[in-house]
């Protein structure tokens, strides 16, 4: 079965800083991907970035970056130069390759507050 | 990606009446997607509406609670039945165009926040 897990409920981190949101995976399907959703409070569902199981790159787009730890089954994302419109939870995400296996199993989330 | 719309956005319900809630795309898509968020907590799939055939449920969800509409490629509805406090949540709508490609994204309506008091 299919399991996310994100360690750090809530994090502060000071305008402009650099910030990495932690995510492990658990699965036994070698064919997987991977994504991280913003939510801000208005409660809608932002995609952020795609990391696939087979990619032999780290996902980059614009502020956002996949730090992705196969052997590790880590899956981070990093946000660099921290704004305060970051301000919002934070959910990593999972499905396994294959038709019929479109479920997304979400982690709990992390609270990012951005300080100015 | 798709633009996804639902109504209503927020509602406040009394307990043991239903709430329909409706999810338009302006694509068509082949896979749509109900999901609950109850507060302070993750999303959880209800279930996987399907084209001209019977939604599917995840386990903990039952038709007569939660029935979904298909009746075409742009549009479903999740009905809330019989609502309890307990259903106060967050229902989100989502979309895959491509399905059984792990590269394709599902992206999410704005969220219908649901109060039953």
């Amino acid at each position: 079965a299919q399991k996310i897990t994100q360690t750090q409920p809530g994090m502060f981190v000071q305008e402009k800083e650099a910030v990495t949101l932690d995510c492990t995976y658990d699965t036994s399907d070698p064919s997987y991907g991977l994504f991280w959703y913003k939510q801000p409070s208005s409660g809608e569902m932002i995609f952020l970035i795609y990391q696939g199981s087979y990619d032999q790159q780290n996902a980059t787009e614009g502020r956002y970056s996949l730090n992705f730890q196969k052997a590790r089954k880590s899956a981070n994302l990093v946000i660099s130069a921290s704004q305060l419109g970051d301000s919002a939870m934070y959910f990593c995400a999972m499905r396994e390759l294959g038709f019929g296996n479109e479920k997304l199993t979400f982690g709990t989330g992390t609270r990012l507050t951005i300080i100015p | 990606s798709a633009v996804i719309s639902q109504k209503p956005s927020r509602d406040i319900c009394q307990r043991g009446t239903s709430l329909t809630i409706q999810c338009q795309v302006d694509s068509q898509v082949t896979m749509m997607f109900w999901y609950r968020q109850q507060p302070g907590q993750s999303l959880t799939l209800i279930a996987t509406a399907n084209q001209g055939s019977e939604a599917t449920y995840e386990s903990g969800f039952v038709i007569d609670k939660f029935p979904i509409s298909r009746p075409n490629l742009t549009f479903s509805t999740l009905t809330v039945s019989n609502m309890s406090p307990e259903d106060s949540s967050i229902y989100l709508c989502s979309v895959e165009t491509i399905p059984g490609q792990s590269t394709d994204t599902q992206y999410f309506g704005p969220g219908t926040r649901l109060t039953v008091l």
